[in-house]
């Protein structure tokens, strides 16, 4: 794939599930991945930056993991809270230039 | 943490006139900073890198002449939509470079072209 594709487009759970997003992008030339959190009206909040293979980062409640032979990498959250509620975007860094290509976004909203 | 503004937040401008959004890195000095616009329902796209003291170079089907770009210090890159269109309306985001892997984005700018 050329495109980073992330799914799904949005979903809805309950204060204290847990849930996962994928992010998928090109294996080919790979460089880094990046996951932000972004709310409404606000800047988006850089999560992780990965870029081993197999690597695994953790930030609280949210991890995320990462595959970069098959271009892939998770996004979970556990016992999620209504402040998680966001637009969480992952990126994918082909070549050490610093540019990005975004992927569409995964819109989680947390039910109180 | 680093922070970076934009202005405005929104604009409403007529067709033909030109708008100018600034940039900023608040407390944080950025040699490369990007632009990027999103179209309803759309990925963040980038539409050029923006180098200080040097000219900007744009992506693929960007018109340069269109979205004119100076980053004449290393806190400040300014995009200007120049004759703008309903077609520009869009959410236009700005992020400065650290270094690798640490790039912080402004909270963005919405056009709306009448």
């Amino acid at each position: 794939i050329l495109n980073v594709e992330q799914s799904p487009q949005s979903l809805h759970v309950q204060e204290g599930d847990s849930t996962n997003f994928t992010c998928s992008f090109p294996s080919s030339n790979f460089y880094a991945l990046h996951w932000y959190r972004w709310e409404t009206a606000k800047s988006p909040e850089a999560l992780f930056v990965m870029t081993l293979n197999g690597d695994e980062k953790k930030k609280g409640r949210i991890s995320a993991t990462l595959n970069t032979k098959e271009g892939y990498s998770y996004l979970y959250i556990k016992g999620s809270q209504p402040e998680d509620s966001a637009t969480y975007l992952c990126a994918s860094e082909r070549g050490s230039n610093y540019k990005l290509t975004f992927g569409k976004g995964t819109l989680l909203t947390v039910n109180p | 943490g680093a922070v970076v503004s934009q202005h405005p937040s929104w604009v409403i401008c007529k067709s033909g006139t030109s708008v100018k959004i600034e940039c900023r890195s608040l407390d944080f000095q950025a040699t490369t900073m990007f632009w990027y616009r999103q179209f309803p329902k759309q990925s963040l796209m980038l539409m050029a890198t923006s180098n200080e003291g040097s000219k900007a170079t744009y992506e693929q089907g960007v018109e340069k002449d269109k979205f004119l770009i100076n980053h004449a210090s290393l806190t400040l890159s300014t995009l200007t939509v120049t004759s703008a269109h309903p077609e520009d309306s869009s959410f236009y985001i700005c992020s400065a470079n650290v270094g690798p892997g640490e790039q912080y984005f402004g909270p963005g700018t919405r056009l709306t072209v009448t």
